[in-house]
């Protein structure tokens, strides 16, 4: 299985907003309501920021919200601040019982 | 403290065997869906494999099926990773995560920081 298709990377100012696209197929985020969103800073583990397409965990900005139409997710961050910027990855339950990852967006404060 | 961590990694030549361990603490162990995730040097995550509670259903990606195997030890709360033949590609760090849950369908909330594995001759 091919990664999820997600854009090499977005900028913004700090104030702004953004959406980070992930695309996929009837295999996996056109069926599922099952993604999941992770943020990554630079020799950091991952840290899971949304997960079944729109719930935020416990402890996360409500400026992260998330949605899916068809095999498309999307997340978006608003009021952009410079501790956004990082690595971002979508994921999604598949009919195989894995887990596919998006190819990763890096997101820019500018 | 709710943690994961790795350890096990290092270098191994192609072709050889490295085994991962995973030690959990301040939750559950037996009660979560646990998994191994990697990201090789300057690339994207890669799901490896999953195992759900009591060891009932494992998964793996295509790319280790047959040279990985997962396993768990509810009783030590701990998870573990068996890697043979491995290959150049295999170079990466490799990650433990707790899904949130007793199903493996969801997100992966609790991570290890995880350990670097080298393939390389």
């Amino acid at each position: 299985q091919s990664a999820l298709t997600q854009p090499a990377s977005v900028s913004a100012s700090p104030g702004q907003s953004i959406t980070i696209s992930c695309t996929g197929t009837s295999s996996d985020v056109g069926t599922y309501n099952y993604v999941s969103w992770y943020q990554q800073h630079p020799g950091k583990a991952p840290k899971l920021m949304i997960y079944d397409v729109n719930n935020r965990p416990s402890g996360v900005s409500t400026r992260f919200s998330a949605s899916k139409s068809g095999s498309t997710a999307s997340l978006t961050i608003s009021g952009l601040q410079a501790e956004d910027e990082a690595d971002y990855y979508c994921t999604s339950y598949t009919s195989s019982g894995s887990h596919l990852f998006g190819t990763g967006t890096k997101v820019s404060v500018l | 403290e709710v943690q994961m961590v790795e350890s096990g990694g290092g270098l191994v030549k192609p072709g050889g065997s490295l085994r991962l361990s995973c030690a959990a603490s301040g939750f559950s162990f037996s009660s979560y869906s646990v998994n191994w995730v990697r990201q090789a040097p300057g690339k994207g995550l890669e799901w490896v494999s999953s195992i759900t509670p009591f060891a009932s259903h494992l998964y793996y990606a295509d790319s280790v099926k047959g040279r990985f195997t997962m396993s768990r030890d509810d009783a030590q709360s701990s998870l573990y990773l068996q890697m043979d033949r491995l290959r150049a590609e295999d170079t990466a760090v490799y990650y433990c995560a707790r899904s949130l849950g007793y199903y493996d369908s969801g997100g992966f909330l609790v991570w290890g920081q995880g350990t670097l594995v080298t393939v390389s001759s």
